[in-house]
């Protein structure tokens, strides 16, 4: 049982935007920045979002993030058959002072 | 570019130990936050620890304190995992990675090893 609620899976045709969701509580995303990591099948997580909404250089502007409360999403615009891939939250969380992570979220582009 | 380069996973039998390491290049391992995550076979990504870049303050999982240590040698820019006491549920992919900042707890992971695989089985 993860920390943070992400829902197992999200299945999307090509083109529409879409958001994946991560809940939490005031020890983590209410009080600490989220981050968002892609891991496509086979390889090394990457990071897509820092800081809530923020992006490294190379990611697809694409992809947004935003947070309100104690609940954080991310956002897929114009989505395309390369975003298939699992997709992880993750927060500082004060009261374990350990970071946690969602469970993570299967997007599939049918 | 940033490169991370794992090492040292294997088979190990119940209540065995291993030493994980983590050879850094290009950036001075002990100016930024260093972690170590972990992924089961099929599952999600779990934390393991922590260590902060300037102060070597560690942070450590409940479900690894007392087992693990997470360590980093300046002189080989090398960050290190000692396993302890290993256990079937320890069987993981275990990734190194790097804060994007020298505090732990205000970071993200933005450059991930390429992993290194764990087995703890008789």
């Amino acid at each position: 049982q993860s920390v943070l609620t992400q829902p197992p899976s999200v299945s999307a045709a090509p083109g529409p935007r879409v958001t994946l969701s991560c809940s939490g509580s005031s020890s983590n995303i209410g009080n600490n920045p989220v981050n968002w990591y892609q891991q496509v099948p086979g390889k090394s997580p990457k990071l897509l979002i820092y800081h809530d909404d923020l992006k490294p250089s190379g990611v697809s502007d694409r992809f947004s993030g935003s947070k309100s409360g104690t609940s954080a999403s991310l956002a897929i615009s114009g989505l395309q058959s390369e975003d298939e891939a699992d997709y992880y939250c993750a927060a500082w969380d004060d009261s374990l002072s350990g970071w946690v992570f969602g469970g993570g979220t299967k997007l599939s582009v049918l | 570019e940033v490169q991370l380069l794992e090492s040292g996973g294997g088979l190990v039998q119940p209540g065995g130990s291993l030493r994980l390491s983590c050879a850094a290049s290009v950036f001075t391992l002990s100016n930024y936050a260093m972690s170590w995550v972990r992924q089961a076979p099929g599952k999600g990504l779990e934390w393991v620890s922590s260590i902060c870049g300037s102060t070597a303050h560690t942070y450590c999982a409940d479900s690894v304190k007392g087992r693990f240590t997470i360590s980093r040698d300046n002189s080989k820019n090398t960050l290190y995992l000692q396993m302890n006491g290993l256990r079937a549920e320890d069987t993981a992919v275990y990734y190194c990675a790097r804060g994007e900042g020298s505090l732990v707890e205000a970071t993200s992971f933005d450059y991930w090893g390429q992993g290194t695989l764990v087995t703890v089985s008789s």
